[in-house]
């Protein structure tokens, strides 16, 4: 079985600061991971995936990860925040080798942007 | 851009009755998913459903719900006598190429 763990729940950060969210997986199989967005009273909003091939991804709104299958982390970064970015992200994995499985998601970190 | 829609936005309903959520995929997926949230909590896998059945199933998915694709394009969940621990954010996702598109969700407030 997965797991995910994000060991933020809050981030607060000032506008054009980097920031990163962490997220963690436990999995005994080979992994898809995700991470969505969730605006205020919105739904989940794909934000960028790793399914294979290069381990930095890039996202939408210039986010991108990285995944590390060594330390079996998948963290969320920006170099420079805005405002419009403060919402809720929530990391995923899912079993790999195109298995259309569930996701497992993570508590989510809400991030705060600040002017 | 397709999107996947959810009705109604928000559901209040009294402890046993019925209720249906509905969902319209993105018209060329194959894989269909319902997920919840309870407020405070994690995003919570419900069941997926492929090629017209189940194809799996969370503990959380007991005989109370069931779900259906009744004409080919909605998808909906049905709990049949709702609890006070069924209120949360339901969310249907469908899926091609690995990848899950969510809908904005409907909110289920038993009373």
């Amino acid at each position: 079985a997965q797991s995910v763990t994000q060991l933020d729940s809050q981030v607060p950060v000032f506008e054009e600061a980097p920031v990163e969210l962490r997220c963690n997986y436990s999995s005994s199989v080979s992994v898809y991971l995700f991470w969505y967005v969730q605006y205020p009273n919105q739904g989940l909003q794909l934000l960028l995936k790793y399914l294979s091939g290069s381990t930095l991804v890039k996202g939408i709104n210039g986010f991108e990860a990285e995944f590390n299958k060594s330390q079996t982390s998948f963290h969320l970064r920006k170099p420079s925040v805005h405002i419009s970015d403060t919402a809720e992200y929530f990391c995923a994995v899912s079993k790999g080798g195109g298995s259309q499985g569930n996701l497992i998601f993570g508590k989510g970190t809400k991030l705060s942007v600040k002017p | 851009e397709p999107e996947v829609t959810q009705t109604p936005s928000h559901q209040v309903t009294q402890m046993g009755q019925e209720v249906i959520l509905r969902c319209v995929p993105i018209s060329n997926h194959l894989y269909f998913y319902w997920y919840r949230q309870i407020l405070g909590q994690k995003v919570e896998f419900l069941v997926s459903f492929y090629n017209n059945e189940i194809s799996e199933k969370s503990e959380i998915f007991d005989d109370q719900f069931s779900v259906e694709r009744p004409d080919g394009s909605n998808f909906t969940l049905k709990i049949r006598s709702t609890k006070l621990e069924d209120s949360a954010m339901y969310f249907c996702a469908s899926g091609v190429k690995n990848i899950q598109y969510f809908g904005a969700g409907t909110r289920l407030s038993v009373l």
